[in-house]
Parts: structure tokens; C-alpha cells; sequence
């Protein structure tokens, strides 16, 4: 069974910095891509970041951008999220989310339980 | 930009539901594949995967979910709709990234 658990959230200031981890188990974590979407607090889902199942490629969402890394650590099964000069609009539940092909194809099969980081003084 | 209506929708039991999603710009790649899926969160939990390539029901999902469309317009459909399909439904397109959802629509039970 695919297990994905979200660490690393809480609370920050404005322009502090955060990482978050997401410790992956249930299948060969380095054959799939992974990404990390986010849901501010009664809004929608946002599309934050994904990286190939090699770690060879990233993508983000224009919103993050030079601000935000995400990377992958094959021989602990652990994505990460590295978070930058955060902004109060950064706050919202932060979703791991495995997909279903070694790129980042957008078929989210599974997801974690999210872990909330909030961005305020 | 992905396009959702109606914000929300309230059903009776039993009954159809029908959800609409548009993209500014075709989801179809020169692979042949269209890059749209549904998900559905339901209240208090995360999102799950309905609907993968416009028209595949995901493993576990019931029949009655149903999806079709094809190039930029895409519908949901929900057959005889139940009280546990109660939650928020996105489109998401893949086609490119970033990665977009619509705005969600809310179904409710009457």
C-alpha cells in the first residue's frame, strides 16, 4: 500500500524559510515522479511542484518560482520542499503527491494527509 | 486556464449531476492522449483521482462516474448520485506546465 507523510510544516514569519519532507513507502519510489500541491485555507488546489522519478527534472508553478526547490533523496525515499522567502499567500495545507509515471505526467494517484504551513508575524 | 461551472450543485439522491470543465486551450498532445482528470475531495480528507485521460475511471471508482469531452470541453457526469459523492470536484489539465485546476465545484445532497 502507497503511504506518503508530510513533515516539516508549521509556523513562520514573512521572508523566513521552511522544508517540508514527505517520507514515501509501498512502491519503487525512483520509478515515479513526484509533486507537491497546495490548498490555502478554503480555497482550491494549486499546483506547486514536481520532480521526475530520477530527479533529473523540476517543474514549478510560476507563483514559486526562485523561491521554492523541491528535490528527492532515493536512498531514504524522501521528497522534499525547500521553502524560501515565504509570503503570507504561501499559507495552505501542502500536499505530497505521488504520480504515475516516471515524468511528471498530472495522473496524482496518490496523496498524503498534508501538512499545514502558515506565513505570518 | 481551466474553467469549472457550476460552483455548486445540490442533488437529490438518486438523481444525475453534471459537471463542466473548459480549457483555454485544446489538452490533446501530439501523443494522442488528453491530458485532463477529475478529482474529488470530500470533506475533511484529501483529494483522490476519479478520472484519468478525460474518460478512464480510476481503480475503485464506481461506474456511475463518468467522463467525456474531448479538446478544450470536458464534463463529469455522476449517475444516480449518493450521499459519500458529496465533496469538491476539480478538472486538472497536464498538458503543460504548470500544472492548472479549475475552481472546484461543490456538490451537495438535497
Amino acid at each position: 500500500e502507497v503511504q506518503l507523510v508530510e513533515s516539516g510544516g508549521g509556523l513562520v514569519q514573512p521572508g523566513g524559510s521552511l522544508s517540508l519532507s514527505c517520507a514515501a513507502s509501498g512502491f519503487t519510489f525512483n520509478t515515479y515522479a513526484m509533486n507537491w500541491v497546495r490548498q490555502a485555507p478554503g480555497k482550491g488546489l494549486e499546483w506547486v511542484a514536481g520532480i521526475s522519478g530520477s530527479g533529473a527534472s523540476t517543474n514549478y508553478a510560476d507563483s514559486v518560482k526562485g523561491r521554492f526547490t523541491i528535490s528527492r533523496d532515493k536512498s531514504k525515499n524522501i521528497v522534499y520542499l525547500q521553502m524560501n522567502s515565504l509570503r503570507a499567500e504561501d499559507t495552505a495545507l501542502y500536499y505530497c503527491v505521488k504520480d504515475h509515471e516516471w515524468w511528471i505526467r498530472g495522473w496524482f494517484d496518490s496523496w498524503g494527509q498534508g501538512t499545514l504551513v502558515t506565513v505570518s508575524s | 486556464v481551466m474553467t469549472q461551472t457550476p460552483l455548486s450543485l445540490s442533488v437529490a439522491p438518486g438523481q444525475s449531476a453534471s459537471i463542466s470543465c473548459k480549457s483555454s486551450h485544446s489538452l490533446l498532445r501530439s501523443d494522442g492522449k488528453t491530458y485532463l482528470y477529475w478529482y474529488l475531495q470530500k470533506p475533511g480528507q484529501s483529494p483522490r483521482l476519479l478520472i484519468y485521460e478525460v474518460s478512464n475511471r480510476f481503480s475503485g471508482v464506481p461506474d456511475r462516474f463518468s467522463g467525456s469531452g474531448s479538446g478544450t470541453d470536458f464534463t463529469l457526469k455522476i449517475s444516480r448520485v449518493e450521499a459519500e459523492d458529496v465533496g469538491v470536484y476539480y478538472c486538472m489539465q497536464s498538458i503543460e506546465v504548470p500544472i492548472t485546476f479549475g475552481g472546484g465545484t461543490k456538490v451537495e445532497i438535497k
